[in-house]
């Protein structure tokens, strides 16, 4: 069990919108931490996606996007692409457990 | 161009040990935390440890507390785990990656440790 929760799987058709929300507690998002996304393709590597609630890494697309408020988080993609298609985590600070926590993952299926 | 390799995972029995090598290059590496984070497989990623810069401090999840210990050496650009006691759940790919503000900025290709009888 994640102390993050993500849903574990969305889908939408190529150049439609979905979103994915990560839902924390008051020891981590709630508290004030953070919140970081990251994208993991098949077989590869995860890759800083968005990082500070809403930024994104220099190279980019800018049809990804991230906000927070309150405890939750969410990452929006637009003009959704075959390519997109991976599994994503969101990740922040816990202060309880004095260290960093993930999100289960959200599998994402482009139609 | 900022690239982390990591070398030394394998196939061991519980209660054995596995130290693993993280080679950075591309970036000045006495300047940045770093981090381990790991990937059981087909599941999600978990933090196990971090290092600062000079080494003075580190951190790890509660789970591997008293068996894994993260190190650097600044004059070789490497970072280290010796991971001792291992058992069947340490099973995944370990990544070593860069520490950004409170986040992982940069990622190795991993590197895979299988703890079996």
């Amino acid at each position: 069990q994640s102390v993050l929760t993500q849903p574990p799987s969305v889908s939408g058709a190529p150049g439609q919108r979905v979103t994915i929300s990560c839902t924390g507690s008051s020891s981590n998002i709630g508290a004030g931490y953070d919140v970081h996304w990251y994208q993991q393709l098949p077989g590869t590597a995860p890759k800083l996606l968005i990082y500070d609630n809403s930024n994104r890494p220099s190279g980019v697309p800018d049809r990804f996007s991230g906000s927070k408020s309150g405890t939750s988080a969410s990452l929006a993609i637009t003009g959704l692409q075959a390519e997109d298609e991976a599994d994503y985590y969101c990740q922040s600070y816990d202060s309880s457990l004095s260290g960093y926590v993930f999100g289960g993952g959200t599998k994402l299926t482009v139609l | 161009e900022v690239q982390l390799v990591e070398s030394g995972g394998g196939l061991v029995q519980p209660g054995g040990s596995l130290r693993l090598s993280c080679a950075a290059s591309g970036f000045t590496f006495s300047f940045y935390w770093m981090a381990w984070v790991r990937q059981a497989p087909g599941k999600g990623l978990e933090w196990v440890a971090n290092i600062k810069q000079d080494g003075s401090e580190k951190y790890y999840v509660d789970s591997v507390k008293g068996r894994f210990t993260i190190s650097r050496d600044n004059a070789k650009n490497s970072l280290y785990l010796q991971m001792n006691s291992l058992r069947a759940e340490d099973t995944a790919v370990y990544y070593c990656a860069r520490h950004g503000q409170h986040n992982f900025d940069y990622w190795g290709q991993g590197t895979l440790v299988t703890v079996s009888s």
